[in-house]
């Protein structure tokens, strides 16, 4: 159980050009989801927390209206990247929370590599 | 600021030799602190937890404690096996409502049979 995907799972997009990102629960509704980002050899950095239904939470230094996130349902959630440039090229990955565990309990979908060129 | 510190990679050990994956964190406040273990091709997975000091989380043979003292939490396991061959990375919770995670930058296991 707890299962996160993400689509796609490598993505190839020129300069210039927005790319979404989607990512679902598969088997359970999550109340809150975790965008990520990661740079080769570096740490997940947090991006931004969003809960369904409302506006997301960033991270300082994110820019939000380049990384669009919408949290329509209680099992999916997007991340756009608007006009994107080869500095954006980065693995995206997302986690979700699973209502009625505990707050820091999150399920981690397998990533998204974002290659701009 | 909050960071976690963990040993660098990739690791490569030969199967049932004893690991050890150092990892210090700064945060402010009392933490949990968590392992999690990325495969190949798969998202990151908890590998065990532990909410206070001296607390001991433990799970398919893996160990690590907690020591705020040194603001620690190793992971240790007594004889890895080549299925534990994967992405390794130390993490903690944020305090204050949010419950953010912190992550080190992750080490890479390599077991050989």
């Amino acid at each position: 159980g707890a299962v996160v995907s993400q689509h796609p799972s490598r993505v190839i997009c020129k300069s210039g050009t927005s790319v979404k990102i989607e990512c679902r629960s598969l088997d359970f509704q999550a109340t809150t989801m975790f965008w990520y980002r990661q740079f080769p050899k570096q740490s997940l950095m947090l991006m931004a927390t969003s809960n369904e239904g409302s506006k997301a939470t960033y991270e300082q230094g994110v820019e939000k209206d380049k990384f669009l996130i919408n949290h329509a349902s209680l099992t999916l959630s997007t991340l756009t990247v608007t006009s994107a440039h080869p500095e954006d090229s980065s693995f995206y990955i997302c986690s979700a929370h699973l209502a009625g565990t505990p707050r820091d309990t999150q399920y981690f979908g397998p990533g998204t590599r974002l290659t701009v060129l | 600021g909050d960071s976690v510190t963990q040993m660098e990679g990739p690791v490569t050990l030969s199967e049932e030799a004893f690991l050890t994956i150092n990892c210090t964190y700064t945060a402010t406040g009392y933490p949990s602190l968590f392992w999690y273990v990325q495969y190949p091709g798969e998202g990151l997975q908890l590998l065990l937890k532990a909410t206070k000091a001296d607390d001991k989380g433990s799970n398919k043979g893996f160990e690590a404690t907690y020591r705020k003292e040194t603001t620690s939490f190793h992971l240790e396991k007594g004889s890895v096996q080549v299925s534990d061959s994967a992405v390794y990375f130390c993490a903690f919770s944020t305090q204050g409502g949010s419950e953010k995670l912190v992550f080190g930058k992750g080490t890479k296991l390599t077991v050989n049979p």
